[in-house]
């Protein structure tokens, strides 16, 4: 069974563009949530998708933004990028069944210059 | 709102030596705690995981962790380490269909021949 898969893996961008960072859950899983990872402030998270809807979202500005298509994959944008949000990006998925075990994929490591 | 406090940042121990590695949450009732493990430039991996009854669980990697509802811990312990467990821990804790997991500071354990 395949695990959770983010492309891209490292991406490098300049302040002021923007990004979208792709996620594939495990197959059958229907939740997929996104969590933000860096040395200053750890595990953050982001946002939650299930069938396609937000159930929870963290505490990021709306330059932080995603979505879920109807084969359960999702996608966030982070929009006029700053310096600080260099970061690993991490994607997880789960049945969605309740707040449940998190399987995460490996990240996509993103870094503004 | 729930929280996680890992009190140690760092631990060094020698291989062959047991471990212990501290996590104290805030959460009024009942809590979901898990304990990942991350190596480095890898996604987090599930240790174990407590959502009710058996206050000591059993993970995968010879981990084991007992819940303490008196002392709001959930401390992961290994008998005997290995080289391989070197890595960065993270406990975390989510309430029930609130679809996101808090999670502590993280502790690096380093591992010594």
């Amino acid at each position: 069974k395949a695990g959770v898969t983010q492309t891209p893996r490292y991406l490098i961008k300049t302040r002021g563009q923007q990004v979208t960072l792709s996620c594939s859950p495990i197959s059958g899983h229907r939740s997929v949530s996104w969590y933000q990872q860096t040395p200053g402030q750890g595990l953050q998270f982001l946002f939650e998708y299930f069938s396609e809807t937000q159930r929870n979202k963290g505490n990021f500005p709306g330059r932080f933004s995603g979505r879920q298509f109807s084969n359960s994959r999702s996608e966030m944008n982070v929009s006029t990028l700053e310096l600080g949000d260099s970061a690993l990006y991490l994607c997880a998925s789960s049945s969605g069944q309740g707040t449940g075990e998190l399987f995460f994929g490996e990240g996509s490591r993103l870094t503004v210059l | 709102a729930q929280s996680v406090t890992q009190p140690d940042i760092h631990i060094t121990v020698s291989e062959g030596a047991s471990l212990e590695l501290r996590c104290n949450y805030s959460y009024g009732a009942t809590p979901y705690l898990f304990w990942y493990v991350q190596s480095p430039g890898q996604g987090l991996q599930l240790l174990l995981k407590y959502f009710s009854g058996d206050t000591l669980v059993q993970g995968i990697k010879g981990f084991e962790a007992e819940f303490k509802r008196s002392q709001s811990s959930f401390n992961l312990r290994k008998p005997s380490v290995h080289w391989s467990d070197a890595a960065e821990y993270f406990c975390a804790v989510g309430a029930p269909n609130d679809y996101k997991l808090s999670f502590g500071a993280g502790t690096t354990v380093t591992v010594r021949a």
